[in-house]
C-alpha cells in the first residue's frame, strides 16, 4: 500500500511549456485534489474530484486542467506554464468519511 | 464565505513547555471537520488531529489536543511538552462535506528552543 505518489518531485520548465503532474492512490479513495503551496499564503485548492469521470475547479483553476478516467489517477495538467506557476504541488484523496485525509509529498515546479 | 485564519505567523516556545496555537475559522455550514497539520522543513504534510463539528470532546493525539469551541469557531491547537522536533510548520484547515475539499489557514511557524 503506497498512500498517495506524485510524480516527479522536481520540475523545472521554462515558460510556454507544458507538463503533467502525475497523482495516484492505491487506496480506492474517491475524493481527489490538487492543492498549491506558495510561501505565505498556506495551500489553495487548484481542482478536484469526486469520483471518476467527475472534476470541479477550486480556488485557483486558471492556466491548470484535469481530468479523472479512473479512481487511481488524477493528473494535473499545466498548459502553458507561466513563472506565477512556481510552487510546490500537493496531491490528496480521500475516503466519505470526513477524517480522513491523505497527502502525497508534493512536486516542486519552477517556472523560468 | 469560509475562511480559516491563523493569526501568529511565528511562535516561540521553550522546548518542554506549553504552546498553543489560535486558529478560527468561518461557515455557515453545520457539518464540518477541522484539522491542524505539521509541515516540517522536509515538506510533507503530517496529519495530527482532527476535530468533527458534531464532536461533543476535544479531541486529543498523544502530545497534541484541539482545544474546540464551536460558539467562538475557533480551533486552537495545544501541544504539550515542546520537543525540539516540533519546530515546523503548523496549518489548520477546514474540511465541508463537499467533495473533501480543504480550505487552510497561512500557518504558523513554531520554533522550540532548546
Amino acid at each position: 500500500n503506497a498512500g498517495v505518489t506524485q510524480t516527479p518531485k522536481f520540475q523545472v520548465l521554462k515558460t510556454g511549456q507544458s507538463m503533467t503532474l502525475q497523482c495516484a492512490q492505491d487506496m480506492n479513495h474517491e475524493y481527489m485534489s490538487w492543492y498549491r503551496q506558495d510561501p505565505g499564503m498556506g495551500l489553495r485548492l487548484i481542482h478536484y474530484s469526486v469520483g471518476a469521470g467527475i472534476t470541479d475547479q477550486g480556488e485557483v483553476p486558471n492556466g491548470y486542467n484535469v481530468s479523472r478516467s479512473t479512481t487511481e489517477d488524477f493528473p494535473l495538467r499545466l498548459l502553458s506554464a507561466a513563472p506565477s506557476q512556481t510552487s510546490v504541488y500537493f496531491c490528496a484523496s480521500s475516503t466519505g468519511r470526513v477524517r480522513e485525509q491523505y497527502f502525497g509529498p508534493g512536486t516542486r515546479l519552477t517556472v523560468t | 464565505a469560509q475562511k480559516i485564519t491563523q493569526t501568529q505567523p511565528g511562535m516561540f516556545v521553550q522546548e518542554k513547555e506549553a504552546v498553543t496555537l489560535d486558529c478560527t475559522y468561518d461557515t455557515s455550514d453545520q457539518s464540518y471537520g477541522l484539522f491542524w497539520y505539521k509541515q516540517p522543513s522536509s515538506g510533507e504534510m503530517i496529519f495530527l488531529i482532527y476535530q468533527g463539528s458534531y464532536d461533543e470532546q476535544n479531541a486529543t493525539e498523544g502530545r497534541y489536543s484541539l482545544n474546540f469551541q464551536k460558539a467562538r469557531k475557533s480551533a486552537n491547537l495545544v501541544i504539550s511538552a515542546s520537543q525540539l522536533g516540533d519546530s515546523a510548520m503548523y496549518f489548520c484547515a477546514m474540511r465541508l462535506n463537499q467533495g473533501g475539499k480543504l480550505i487552510f489557514g497561512q500557518g504558523t511557524e513554531l520554533s522550540v528552543k532548546p
